[in-house]
């Protein structure tokens, strides 16, 4: 099993350029997130989704789409980058019970200029 | 109000110090929770889930006191390779949502 793979790992963007930042999980897991980590900010969460077919927004939702095709993938949309965008974004899956620990994917470091 | 908060240190402590990191919670609806521990910037991974009995794992001792909304760690005879940021995770039931603190930074010195 490869877990949880997120790509691309590193990405410069100019402002105002798109891209889709991929994860996918072979685990066959219920509930995935994305993250996003500022200094000092911890993990804030951008978008969830509970399971396949439905998303919902977590705390930072603004300037970012998400869509959950299959069980196995659930990709994050910069429709229009901006600086305030550069972070370090996680994805994460969760097999289902809230018990359950989160597998989290080695992340991707945004740089928007 | 952030809905988990924890003192970001940095703790500064020498080898086989015992250390304690604090984090509450803001919300009663709040169902499980967590210790997960960060290595630069890399991806946190699990180190501990948090019962309401309070659990130990090896040198690691973690209690949580709903009353007060509080949750803590202990980690005893600090090693070298226990440098890290220590995050308090907690999940609200309400559409499964897991929020994290800012992370505590704790490095052990020689």
């Amino acid at each position: 099993n490869a877990g949880v793979t997120q790509t691309p790992k590193f990405q410069v963007l100019k402002t105002g350029q798109s891209m889709t930042l991929q994860c996918a999980q072979d685990m066959n897991h219920n509930s995935m997130y994305w993250y996003r980590q500022d200094p000092g900010m911890g993990l804030r969460l951008i978008y969830y989704s509970a399971s396949e077919g439905t998303t919902d927004k977590g705390e930072v939702p603004n300037g970012y789409n998400v869509s959950r095709l299959n069980k196995r993938e659930f990709s994050l949309r910069l429709e229009s980058a901006a600086p305030s965008q550069t972070s370090v974004y996680f994805c994460a899956s969760l097999p289902g019970s809230t018990n359950e620990k989160l597998f989290f994917g080695s992340g991707t470091q945004l740089s928007v200029l | 109000r952030k809905e988990v908060e924890q003192d970001p240190g940095p703790f500064n402590v020498p080898e086989g110090a015992t250390v304690a990191f604090n984090c509450t919670y803001s919300n009663s609806a709040s169902q499980s929770f967590f210790w997960y521990r960060q290595d630069c910037r890399k991806e946190p991974k699990l180190l501990m889930s948090v019962y309401s009995s309070g659990n130990e794992d090896g040198r690691f001792t973690a209690q949580l006191n709903r009353a007060s909304q509080y949750i803590s760690l202990l980690i005893r005879d600090s090693k070298l390779s226990d440098s890290a940021t220590y995050l308090c995770v907690v999940n609200i039931l309400t559409g499964n949502q897991f929020y994290f603190g800012t992370g505590t930074s704790l490095t052990v010195i020689p």
